[in-house]
């Protein structure tokens, strides 16, 4: 069974660029969660899809940034007009059908997006 | 909101020597605390949860960790280290949701030889 797979794992964009990142889940699971790594921070949740809907976006900026996980295929984390401060490290987590907070997430590589 | 705070940013030991990473969390209700290590650009691999079972958890890789509610801390130990344990590790609470985990903002452990 394959982990959670992630792609590209280093993406380098000027600024005013899009950023497309992709995520597919471990096989079996149907909750995808987006985190952003700072460096020397730990992870910052952005949001949490289920299939074709988006639970809870709370944590990602209003503007430029998007997610979708559609009925196939894996989810994309867009980032529109990329500024340096998008530099960092995002990662995917998924996990099966809920336990609630007792669920472990399991992550994928980490996308390392650098914006010059 | 809940909250984790990780009390030492970079831990230094010497091979064989015990492992103790120190985390103390804030919450207003039980919690879910786990224990994630990152070794360099790779993901976050689990190594233990605590899910209000047993306080003191064992883990893969030869550590375990203890909850102890009165002192808020869920602390990671380890006997005996190993230069494989050199990594990043992070402390995580959730406490309704899967998508309320809160990171701590991470320990490295430096192991030498």
């Amino acid at each position: 069974n394959a982990g959670v797979m992630q792609n590209p794992r280093h993406l380098v964009r000027r600024r005013g660029q899009e950023a497309r990142l992709r995520c597919s889940p471990m096989k079996g699971h149907s909750h995808v969660y987006w985190y952003r790594q700072l460096p020397e921070e730990g992870l910052k949740f952005m949001v949490y899809l289920q299939k074709e809907n988006i639970i809870d976006e709370s944590g990602m900026p209003k503007e430029r940034f998007s997610a979708e996980f559609p009925k196939e295929g894996p989810s994309i984390l867009r980032i529109q007009q990329v500024v340096r401060g998008d530099s960092a490290a995002y990662f995917c987590a998924s996990s099966p059908i809920g336990q609630g907070a007792r669920e472990t997430q399991y992550f994928g590589p980490g996308t390392r997006l650098l914006v010059l | 909101a809940q909250s984790v705070t990780q009390l030492d940013s970079h831990v230094s030991v010497s091979e064989g020597t015990p492992v103790l990473l120190r985390c103390n969390y804030s919450s207003s209700y039980s919690p879910s605390l786990f224990w994630y290590v990152q070794h360099p650009n790779k993901g976050l691999q689990l190594l233990l949860k605590y899910t209000s079972a047993a306080t003191l958890v064992k883990g893969i890789n030869g550590f375990e960790a203890e909850f102890k509610k009165s002192e808020t801390s869920f602390h990671l130990t380890k006997p005996s280290a190993h230069m494989s344990d050199a990594a990043e590790y992070f402390c995580v609470v959730s406490v309704k949701a899967p998508n309320d985990m809160r990171f701590g903002a991470g320990t490295r452990l430096t192991v030498k030889p």
